[in-house]
């Protein structure tokens, strides 16, 4: 069974650009979520889709936005990318249904984007 | 809001021997998960173990078990006959079982190495 795929790994942009990272989750799985990983702020939520709806979102400006597709492949999009968006991307996807809340979530190996 | 703190910013320990990763958390939750990740050099986070809160037995996974201790707050990693294999960055992480969805809240992680 194939893991979470993170595409692109590695990415270099330039301040004032912007960006989409892809994600394809475990087959099956239909929550996805999101984290950005910097050394300074560590690991933080930015948002969670499940059946192509936003579930939840983290505290991030309205520069990142995600959505996901009916295959539940996701994308997260940002704008006007800032030097402090540098960071290493993390995707995660899991079974979660409505009713479940315990199920393991499975991380892809994340997108290091560089803004220069 | 939940936090996790990871104390240890570093700790080192001697193959086969047994090592304690620290983590406290904060909630005003009663009913909610509690995970140990693993992030080696290839970025992959791994799930080590888990705990669901409302369980008062200690989670134990081949050399790997918890100290859960619900009423201080604090959820610590054991590592049992260390292998170089286990030299990695390891996050205590907490999720809600109240809300949907697979939001999790990260600590700062701990750089384990493994001295052979």
């Amino acid at each position: 069974k194939a893991g979470v795929t993170q595409t692109p790994r590695y990415l270099i942009k330039t301040r004032g650009q912007q960006v989409t990272l892809s994600c394809s989750p475990i087959s099956g799985h239909r929550s996805v979520s999101w984290y950005q990983q910097t050394p300074g702020q560590g690991l933080q939520f930015l948002f969670e889709y499940f059946s192509e709806t936003q579930r939840n979102k983290g505290n991030f400006p309205g520069r990142f936005s995600g959505r996901q597709f009916s295959n539940s492949r996701s994308e997260m999009n940002v704008s006007t990318l800032e030097l402090g968006d540098s960071a290493l991307y993390l995707c995660a996807s899991s079974l979660l249904g409505i009713h479940d809340s315990g199920t393991e979530a499975f991380f892809g190996q994340g997108t290091r984007l560089t803004v220069v | 809001a939940q936090t996790v703190t990871q104390s240890q910013p570093e700790m080192s320990v001697q193959e086969a021997e047994t090592v304690t990763l620290s983590c406290t958390y904060d909630t005003s939750e009663s009913d909610y998960y509690l995970f140990w990740y693993k992030q080696p050099p290839s970025r992959q986070m791994i799930l080590v173990i888990r705990q669901e809160a409302y369980k008062q037995q200690n989670a134990t996974e081949n050399r790997f078990s918890v100290n859960f201790q619900k009423a201080a707050k604090s959820f610590s990693l054991k590592i049992s006959d260390s292998q170089l294999g286990d030299a990695a960055m390891y996050f205590c992480a907490y999720r809600s079982a109240l809300e949907y969805g697979n939001k999790l809240v990260f600590g700062a992680g701990t750089i384990l190495r493994v001295k052979s």
